[in-house]
């Protein structure tokens, strides 16, 4: 079937660490995107590629790191510098032109740093 | 980044009820998206709009693209427990690559 993956879904970590999250998709989509959920708040974008090899900086993307080096595959790293990185990571991807804005998601996966 | 106003919050009703929720944005938009989130999950696509005034359904649920194109609308008609969630509403411009989603409505339904 046909769908986007992401792994784990959940994830423990001790303050300091870098942890990365796994997002792939099967759906041969050009563009793929990482969100992070916070309760009681919408959907904050912290990275988007529309190309391999390219991605694009969010709205929050201080703290993380991501990559695209093949079309299916687009992790990320949340890194120690993130302040408050306890959160749901949703990743999506999209079939292309830029102004489609059908987005799929994975199930997401959830991040608690202890 | 900005973000949609979404309202209700929250809603708290009664199975076979009726449900209405909206979107605003100060921007225009060329695209309108409607999105439940069940606990734990990822966001599921419900409905897609994409032309001012349109009005499209999915079964018992039904999305206007405002003829504004400030505004969207998503009501659920004769509502079932399974219906519980959180909504977003998502929009994009014309000059961006990028969605912009609204805070979420929660849904409650009780028997």
């Amino acid at each position: 079937d046909g769908g986007i993956t992401q792994s784990p879904k959940y994830l423990f970590r001790k303050e300091g660490q870098n942890v990365t999250l796994s997002c792939e998709q099967n759906l041969n989509h050009d563009a793929m995107y990482w969100y992070r959920q916070d309760p009681g708040q919408g959907l904050r974008l912290i990275y988007y590629s529309q190309i391999v090899n390219d991605f694009q900086k969010g709205d929050i993307a201080e703290g993380y790191s991501v990559s695209r080096e093949k079309k299916e595959s687009f992790p990320l790293t949340v890194t120690s510098a993130q302040k408050n990185p306890t959160a749901f990571y949703l990743c999506a991807s999209r079939l292309g032109p830029a102004n489609t804005g059908e987005l799929f998601f994975g199930e997401g996966s959830r991040l608690t740093v202890l | 980044g900005q973000q949609l106003n979404q309202s209700p919050q929250s809603m708290f009703i009664q199975e076979g009820e009726d449900v209405s929720m909206n979107c605003t944005s100060s921007s225009i938009f060329n695209t309108w998206l409607w999105y439940k989130q069940d606990p734990g999950e990822g966001p599921v696509l419900l409905i897609a709009l994409y032309k001012a005034g349109e009005l499209t359904s999915n079964g018992r649920l039904t999305a206007q693209f405002g003829i504004t194109r400030k505004d969207s609308f998503l009501n659920i008609s004769a509502s079932i427990p399974s219906d519980v969630g959180i909504y977003f509403c998502a929009g994009q411009r014309y000059d961006t690559d990028k969605l912009i989603f609204g805070t979420g409505t929660r849904l409650q339904v009780f028997p």
